[in-house]
C-alpha cells in the first residue's frame, strides 16, 4: 500500500466509449502523474501536474484528456481509443520542494483493454 | 531516451548479493541517480537515490564511482520476492516543476531458488 489508489484496476471498453480513470493520493503530496505502460516498452511519462497545474504534456494525442480538481485527485478522461491504447495505465505523485529530491510513489495501475 | 545503460537481464541466487550495475556517463553535476523495482504488474516501487556518496536503506545500498560515471544497487541478501525489473534513471534537481522520470528498459533480475 503505498498511499497512492487508483480506479478501476481493470477496464474494457470499446473504441466509441468515453471513461475516465481516477487516482487518489492520500500523501498531502503536490504533484501528481500519468504514465503509461505498454507490453514490453518502458513506462512513458504522459502528464505532469504541479500544484494543480499542468506542467508537462508529453505529446499525448489529444484523445486522453487530464483533470486535476484539487492536490489528491487526478483524472484521465478516454475517449475514441484505438486499440494500441491498451496498456497498464499508472498514477504517481511525489512532493516537490525545490532544491529538495523525493520520491515518486506509484499506484497499482489501472489495466486498459480497447476493443 | 534515457540516459542510462543497464544489461537487460540478471541472476541470484536467493541469499546471495544481487548487484546490478548501471552506466551513466553523460551525468551532469546537479543529478541525481534514482533506483526504482517493478514487480510484475504492479506499479514501481522506489527503492534508494544518491548524488555522490554511497548511500544504504532497509532496501539496499547505492554504490557511485567517483567519476559519477557508473554505479551499483547491492540487494544483500536476495529474496524470491525482490524478483523484478530494477530501473536505474538519472534526473535532476527541478526548479520548482515537478521531477521527470525516464523509465529505461531496466534489468529483470531473477533471483533462484
Amino acid at each position: 500500500e503505498t498511499g497512492v489508489t487508483q480506479t478501476p484496476r481493470h477496464l474494457v471498453m470499446g473504441m466509441t466509449n468515453k471513461k475516465s480513470l481516477k487516482c487518489e493520493q492520500h500523501l498531502g503530496h503536490n504533484a501528481m502523474y500519468w504514465y503509461k505502460q505498454s507490453a514490453k516498452k518502458p513506462l512513458e511519462l504522459m502528464f505532469v501536474y504541479n500544484f494543480k497545474e499542468q506542467t508537462e504534456n508529453n505529446s499525448v494525442p489529444s484523445r486522453f484528456s487530464p483533470e486535476c480538481p484539487n492536490s489528491s485527485h487526478l483524472f484521465l478522461h478516454l475517449h475514441t481509443l484505438q486499440p494500441e491504447d491498451s496498456a497498464l495505465y499508472l498514477c504517481a505523485s511525489s512532493q516537490e520542494n525545490l532544491g529538495l529530491v523525493d520520491e515518486q510513489f506509484f499506484g497499482p495501475g489501472t489495466r486498459l483493454t480497447v476493443l | 531516451d534515457a540516459k542510462t545503460t543497464q544489461p537487460p537481464s540478471m541472476d541470484c541466487a536467493e541469499g546471495r548479493a544481487a548487484n546490478l550495475p548501471c552506466n551513466h556517463s553523460t551525468i551532469s553535476g546537479n543529478e541525481y541517480v534514482y533506483w526504482y523495482r517493478q514487480i510484475h504488474s504492479q506499479g514501481p516501487q522506489y527503492i534508494i537515490h544518491g548524488l555522490k556518496n554511497n548511500e544504504t536503506n532497509e532496501m539496499a545500498s547505492l554504490i557511485i564511482t567517483e567519476d559519477r560515471k557508473s554505479s551499483t544497487l547491492i540487494l544483500p541478501h536476495a529474496t524470491l520476492r525482490d524478483t523484478a525489473v530494477y530501473y536505474c534513471i538519472v534526473a535532476g534537481i527541478s526548479s520548482g516543476s515537478a521531477r521527470q522520470l525516464t523509465f529505461g528498459s531496466g534489468t529483470q533480475l531473477t533471483v533462484l531458488p
